[in-house]
């Protein structure tokens, strides 16, 4: 079974609000990476917060991260419609598990103009 | 940089008919991944490799084999395949340090379809 899970599965906004995402996993990880995909493409890496870090930003991206809950949050402030896309967490626990990086199923945002 | 290629992009097969998908990266990364993506899911990690010679089963290896000779490249082999191996197939590469994985360099895809 897929470590990390996501909430809400679907999330549709106006173009100016933030959006957020929430992620739980379930073992020790040694880090945590956002991932966006836009219909029919790859995914791109957003950014990435280690363990021993609670919070990250990368321009409009807030990322925040709750070891003791097992748990992360992405926050997209003032959405525009080019952020309309299925994020994506991925665990990365390490140890004997060093190489598996596991995904979430994702949330799918929706961005109106 | 060409980043991570993958060939072909799109691919039908028949039941039973075998074939390999390629993957290959020339930003000298020693972790190199296979993905498959179903409709409405994330991604469900098939088989991964740390470096060169170095292979390991992800969460649905069954069906599928991998080998990893060169840094490059890291082909995946559909043996038979099945209409549940339908799917949309993602490779990907990354740096690893200090036993842990860093940021992922996806391809662009290939959509299999097997009748």
């Amino acid at each position: 079974s897929q470590q990390g899970e996501e909430d809400p599965q679907a999330l549709s906004i106006q173009e100016g609000e933030n959006a957020t995402m929430n992620c739980s996993y379930k073992t020790s990880i040694n880090n945590l990476q956002w991932y966006r995909q836009n219909s029919g493409r790859g995914l791109v890496h957003l950014i990435l917060i280690r363990s021993n870090e609670r919070e990250k930003h990368s321009g409009r991206l807030r990322v925040t991260l709750d070891t003791s809950k097992k748990s992360s949050s992405l926050l997209i402030t003032a959405s525009r419609a080019a952020d309309t896309a299925s994020y994506f967490c991925a665990t990365e626990a390490g140890g004997t598990s060093y190489g598996k990086l596991t995904f979430g199923q994702g949330t799918i945002l929706t961005v109106h103009p | 940089n060409a980043g991570v290629t993958q060939t072909p992009k799109f691919q039908v097969l028949k039941t039973g008919q075998s074939m390999t998908l390629q993957c290959a990266q020339d930003m000298n990364h020693e972790y190199m991944s296979w993905y498959r993506q179903d409709p409405g899911m994330g991604l469900r990690l098939i088989h991964y490799s740390v470096g060169a010679g170095i292979t390991d089963q992800g969460e649905v290896p069954n069906g599928y084999n991998v080998s990893r000779s060169t840094t490059e490249d890291f082909p995946l082999r559909l043996l038979s395949a099945a209409p549940s191996q339908t799917s949309v197939y993602f490779c990907a590469s990354s740096y690893g340090r200090g036993g842990e994985i860093y940021e992922q360099y996806f391809g662009p895809g290939t959509r299999l379809t097997v009748t």
